[in-house]
């Protein structure tokens, strides 16, 4: 079957270093997308990542090894306002989306 | 309008009775879906659209149907809701179905089906 797994909660510190890791079992592979969404809100668009390696926006980079089944999220000098989930979703080869449950990121000052 | 408007943003809802939730979006995206989202669940999509004219069934979609008459608006309906339809729906679209280009969503539904 196809699935997705990452950790349910992680709890980081103001102005560290987070990283959330997502690892997928999909039929065919098409791309690995990352979201966030923070409570009670729409999921918003992150990164997205196709081939091996590290993609960098900014604050959040997003990580992928295909041979791996394998992605990570990271996110630096953490501020109040990341405290949200971040959904990992796989694309299989039927250009199908498998999400996970999603990380819910607390924040503490 | 900017994006994607989804109405109502909650309702409740007696079981047996009939319900179309709404989506609209002003982006001209080619590809439209509806997902629901559960405590502990990942999305899970329950009907798509690539373009209009055509739909498909995703992952869940018993107990829900779809349409899409133009590129605009795609509606969900639930012909006798269910307690099971509890959720928070979530429209979403995409400018091309092909996987290449980002989901877009709009602020969701929140179903309470009694």
């Amino acid at each position: 079957g196809q699935n997705i797994d990452q950790p349910t909660e992680m709890t980081a510190t103001e102005g560290a270093i987070v990283q959330i890791n997502c690892t997928y079992q999909t039929s065919g592979f098409n791309g690995l997308f990352w979201y966030q969404q923070h409570a009670g809100e729409a999921p918003t668009f992150l990164s997205y990542n196709v081939l091996d390696g590290l993609e960098e926006k900014g604050r959040f980079s997003s990580f992928l090894s295909r041979s791996k089944g394998y992605s990570y999220l990271l996110l630096k000098e953490l501020q109040m306002k990341d405290s949200a989930s971040y959904l990992c979703a796989a694309m299989d080869s039927n250009y199908q989306l498998i999400w996970g449950a999603g990380t819910k990121l607390i924040i503490k000052p | 309008i900017a994006g994607i408007t989804q109405a109502p943003t909650s309702q409740i809802l007696a079981a047996g009775r009939r319900m179309t939730l709404r989506c609209t979006q002003d982006m001209r995206h080619n590809a439209m879906y509806w997902y629901r989202q559960d405590l502990g669940l990942g999305l899970r999509l329950i009907h798509y659209s690539n373009t209009a004219g055509t739909t498909g069934k995703g992952e869940v979609p018993d107990g829900y149907s779809v349409s899409r008459a133009n590129t605009d608006d795609f509606p969900l309906t639930l012909a006798s809701a269910v307690p099971s339809q509890t959720s928070v729906y979530f429209c979403a679209s995409s400018l091309t179905g092909d996987g290449n280009s980002p989901l877009h969503f709009g602020n969701g539904t929140r179903l309470t089906v009694t």
